[in-house]
């Protein structure tokens, strides 16, 4: 059973182009979240999805930034006219429907660098 | 709302000498709590969880934790530390809104062990 898978690993992207930053969940998981690292920071809880649906999208930039997790294929994080200020790891978790009694498992994260 | 502080930034620490990673959350709610490990240029590892139950949680490579509701305080402790224990450690919280998975991160301690 494969783990979550993110990729690509690193991307470098230059100001105003778009990054689309990918997530394949654990086998049998049908909910998505995406956290962002910033440098010398922890994590911040940006959305938590479920197939099709977005449930709580309230560290969600409010510009720019969008998420979804299609009824097939991959969650997707997108970032449009990317900013210096955009450059961290941004890490996806999947998990089992809620109140399961199981963690969320992470990525490895993508590594996001705006020149 | 609910939040984290991790009050150490870094710890160093000498092998083979014990070590305890200080935590202190804030919720008006029950709370269900984290501690996550990421090793460099890797995603974040579950090290244990409290949901319910015994205060005194053992996790994964020798490390535990005690939950103190009175003093709001889930330290993570290690009596005898390696040097494949140097990496970043990351406290979270869930309240358990939409399921245990969604967390609040604190800021992270790096843990230095030094030969």
């Amino acid at each position: 059973n494969a783990g979550v898978m993110q990729n690509p690993r690193h991307l470098v992207r230059r100001r105003g182009q778009e990054a689309r930053l990918r997530c394949s969940p654990m086998k049998g998981h049908s909910h998505v979240y995406w956290y962002r690292q910033l440098p010398e920071e922890g994590l911040k809880f940006m959305v938590y999805l479920q197939k099709e649906n977005i449930i709580d999208e309230s560290g969600m930039p409010k510009e720019r930034f969008s998420a979804e997790f299609p009824k097939e294929g991959p969650s997707i994080l997108r970032i449009q006219q990317v900013v210096r200020g955009d450059s961290a790891a941004y890490f996806c978790a999947s998990s089992p429907p809620p109140y399961s009694d199981t963690e969320a498992f992470f990525g490895q994260g993508t590594r996001l660098t705006v020149v | 709302a609910q939040s984290v502080t991790q009050l150490d930034s870094q710890v160093p620490v000498f092998e083979e000498a014990p070590v305890e990673l200080r935590c202190n959350y804030s919720s008006s709610v029950s709370v269900y709590l984290f501690w996550y490990v990421q090793y460099p240029n890797q995603g974040l590892q579950l090290l244990l969880k409290y949901l319910s139950g015994s205060t005194l949680v053992k996790g994964i490579n020798g490390f535990e934790a005690e939950f103190n509701k009175s003093q709001t305080s889930f330290h993570l402790r290690k009596p005898s530390v390696h040097i494949s224990d140097t990496a970043e450690y990351f406290c979270a919280v869930s309240d358990g809104s939409g399921g245990y998975q969604k967390v609040t991160f604190g800021t992270g301690t790096k843990l230095q062990v030094i030969p």
